[in-house]
């Protein structure tokens, strides 16, 4: 994987969905991640795609893949305090190592 | 249960000195991976190695060190070369390109260590 972007911040109301955003500019992609980074720990994986698999879902979480658009998104429905942590798209190709995004720092207010 | 254990959690350097950060995974993973994270700016790669007793330098090696002479342990000693060594450090391994099963689940993490210059 060469370059992979996301989005900063993102600010949310508990209970509303989050939808966070992440484009990869590597076609030879094979395997895109998820991770969600809280306070002063390590990062724990949520969920990977394969690259030519265009929904996954899993309980709250949902991720979309547009191949043609190299765009990755997560949506989190009916977002929790527990939710708010920093969120990183990463994109795996040929070489087996990953490229991450610099993360989206999501912020959830009651 | 397997896992990857980075310690120290905490660890306070004075200037000049080096230290050594531990990384051990029981997962049976080849590749290893080191992370150096600052606020705001992502991860960013130090060094990785993908079997035992072979390394390779990541995007900021400059002013670090690594060791594998385990497949288990990946050890990672920030010198004193290393002008700015404050800052949170991951770990990471997974399985690598010749043994990974079809599904590869990606990396997994440490907790970190957070090394601050005193």
């Amino acid at each position: 994987g060469e370059d992979v972007e996301q989005s900063l911040f993102l600010s949310v109301r508990e209970g509303d969905s989050s939808v966070i955003n992440c484009t990869y500019t590597d076609s030879s992609s094979t395997y895109l991640y998820w991770y969600k980074q809280e306070p002063g720990a390590g990062l724990q994986l949520l969920t990977y795609n394969f690259s030519n698999m265009d929904m996954k879902q899993d309980q709250r979480l949902t991720v979309l893949l547009n191949k043609k658009d190299k765009h990755l998104s997560l949506r989190i429905a009916d977002t929790q305090t527990g939710d708010s942590a920093i969120y990183f798209c990463a994109d795996r190709s040929n070489d087996y190592k990953l490229s991450f995004g610099a993360g989206t720092t999501v912020t959830v207010r009651a | 249960d397997g896992g990857i254990t980075q310690s120290p959690k905490y660890l306070f350097r004075k200037e000049g000195q080096n230290v050594t950060l531990s990384c051990e995974q029981n997962l049976n993973h080849d590749a290893m991976y080191w992370y150096r994270q600052d606020p705001g700016q992502g991860l960013r790669l130090i060094y990785y190695s993908q079997i035992v007793n072979d390394f390779q330098k990541g995007d900021i090696a400059e002013g670090y060190s690594v060791s594998r002479e385990k497949k288990e342990s990946f050890p990672l000693t920030v010198t004193s070369a290393q002008k700015n060594p404050t800052a949170f450090y991951l770990c990471a391994s997974s399985p690598s390109g010749v043994t990974t099963a079809p599904r590869n689940y990606g990396y997994t993490f440490g907790s970190g260590t957070r090394l601050t210059v005193v």
